[in-house]
C-alpha cells in the first residue's frame, strides 16, 4: 500500500533554534499534503494545506512565518518550525492526498517534537 | 466553519460487549472517514465512506454513514483488548480533512 515517510520520528531542540520536519509520499504522487498538530490526548489540528508549486494554505490562527511550509515536488513538502519555543512542543502528523485515488488520505508516522 | 463532533470522548466496556461510536458534523459531505490511532503512533485508516447508506465492515468494526443526518456511526462488535486505542472520525470539505475530537476505547479482559 501507498507509504508516507516523515523523518525524524521525534527531535528534542533548545528554545530559538529552527527545526525542519520532511514527509514524502514512497510510492506515488501527492499535489496535496496536509499538516497537522496534536497535543497530549486532543484531536488533530489542521495547520496547512500545502500544494505543490504554489504557497501553503494556512487556517485561521496558525502563523505563516512560524511554520514554514514548503511543496517544492510531487513527493515532498517540508515543515519548518521556526525559532521554537516550548509551546510549540506537539506531535505533528503529515498526511498525503494520492492524486491518483484522490479519496485516499495517507499518513506519516509522526513527529514529536519537545522544545527545552 | 466545520465542525466534528465525536460521541462518546471515552468508552471503556468489557470483552464481548457491543457498542457504537457516533460522528456528527455540521456541514454537507460525502465523505467519512474512520482512523485508529495508537498511543504515540500516526493514524491507521480503517474506513472510507463515499456515499450515503455507505455500510462497511471489517472484523468485529462496521462503519456506516447517513449523510442526510450528518451521522456516522462505528459499531463494535463483540469487543477484544486489542481494539483497546482512539478512534477518530474525518470529514472530508472541499480538499481539506477535519477530525472529531476522537474516541478513547478501552476493552478490559
Amino acid at each position: 500500500g501507498a507509504v508516507v515517510s516523515q523523518h525524524p520520528s521525534w527531535v528534542i531542540c533548545k528554545s530559538g533554534t529552527s527545526v525542519k520536519i520532511e514527509c514524502r509520499s514512497l510510492d506515488f504522487q501527492a499535489t496535496t499534503m496536509f499538516w497537522y498538530r496534536q497535543f497530549p490526548k486532543q484531536s488533530l489540528m489542521l495547520m496547512a494545506t500545502s500544494n505543490e508549486g504554489s504557497k501553503a494554505t494556512y487556517e485561521q490562527g496558525v502563523e505563516k512565518d512560524k511554520f514554514l511550509i514548503n511543496h517544492a515536488s510531487l513527493t515532498l513538502s517540508t515543515l519548518t518550525v521556526t525559532s521554537a519555543h516550548p509551546e510549540d512542543s506537539s506531535f505533528y502528523i503529515c498526511s498525503a492526498r494520492d492524486a491518483g485515488e484522490r479519496q485516499k488520505l495517507f499518513f506519516g508516522s509522526g513527529t514529536q517534537l519537545s522544545v527545552l | 466553519e466545520l465542525k466534528v463532533e465525536q460521541n462518546p470522548l471515552f468508552l471503556s466496556m468489557q470483552e464481548g460487549k457491543n457498542y457504537t461510536i457516533y460522528c456528527n458534523y455540521s456541514t454537507t459531505s460525502d465523505r467519512l472517514y474512520w482512523y485508529r490511532q495508537d498511543p504515540g503512533k500516526s493514524l491507521e485508516s480503517l474506513f472510507v465512506l463515499l456515499s450515503n447508506g455507505a455500510v462497511k465492515q471489517e472484523g468485529r468494526l462496521m462503519a456506516s454513514l447517513d449523510t442526510k443526518a450528518r451521522l456516522s456511526t462505528l459499531h463494535i462488535t463483540a469487543a477484544v483488548h486489542d481494539l483497546s486505542a482512539t478512534y477518530f472520525c474525518a470529514v472530508d470539505n472541499f480538499n481539506k480533512f477535519y477530525f472529531g475530537s476522537g474516541t478513547k476505547l478501552n476493552v478490559k479482559p
